[in-house]
């Protein structure tokens, strides 16, 4: 399967909102309602921030949101903040215990 | 406190092969999948396969499937990565990870590092 596409860039000023999109296929993004989004810091392991499109983990903050409309995903960061910065991944089920990530994209907090 | 706990950095030469290892703290292990995903230098997440520690169930993605072996010891609450002739494009940092949901993996170990080099 082939990976989600995801801009390889965003950008935005502490306190704006940036939203990150995920495109997949009818078989995974627009098949399932199973999209996750994990941020990584350099040197970091990643962090699970979304599931199930837009549920957020325990301790994850309100700044960030998913939503899903058709074969795109995307995450939205409000109130940028600093620590905002890293590299953000979608991931999506694609069926039969398999999973999909996308390229992944470079957030910077300017 | 929930963890995964990778082996260290690996250092190999292509054609050797390689078990890398992960294991579970804190009483989960054999009840949800153990997934390895795959970061190769400055690129994106792959993901690999997965494993149910509790009866070793396992799947690969298409791009894995042959090249890699999983498996799992659930009476030490370990997960293993195997190569049996190491590339140099397996030079990578490899990740294991918990899943959560059906789209969700929580838990996260703290990577493997794996250089192929002659």
């Amino acid at each position: 399967q082939s990976a989600l596409t995801q801009p390889p860039s965003a950008s935005g000023s502490p306190g704006q909102s940036v939203t990150i999109s995920c495109t997949g296929t009818s078989s995974d993004v627009g098949g399932y309602n199973y999209v996750s989004w994990y941020q990584q810091h350099p040197g970091k392991a990643p962090k699970l921030m979304i599931f199930e499109v837009s549920k957020r983990p325990s301790g994850v903050p309100d700044r960030f949101s998913g939503s899903k409309s058709g074969n795109t995903a995307s995450l939205t960061v409000s109130g940028l903040q600093a620590e905002d910065e890293a590299h953000f991944y979608c991931s999506s089920y694609a069926g039969s215990n398999n999973w999909v990530f996308g390229g992944g994209t470079k957030l910077t907090v300017l | 406190e929930v963890q995964l706990v990778q082996s260290g950095a690996e250092v190999k030469k292509p054609g050797e092969s390689l078990k890398i290892s992960c294991k579970g703290y804190g009483n989960f292990f054999s009840t949800y999948w153990i997934a390895w995903v795959r970061q190769m230098p400055g690129k994106g997440l792959e993901w690999m396969g997965i494993i149910y520690p509790g009866d070793s169930d396992t799947r690969y993605s298409p791009s894995f499937q042959g090249q890699v072996t999983i498996s799992a010891d659930k009476s030490i609450s370990t997960v293993y990565l195997q190569w049996s002739s190491l590339k140099a494009s397996d030079t990578a940092m490899y990740y294991c990870a918990r899943r959560l949901t059906e789209d969700a993996f929580d838990i996260w170990g703290q990577g493997t590092m794996v250089t192929v080099s002659s």
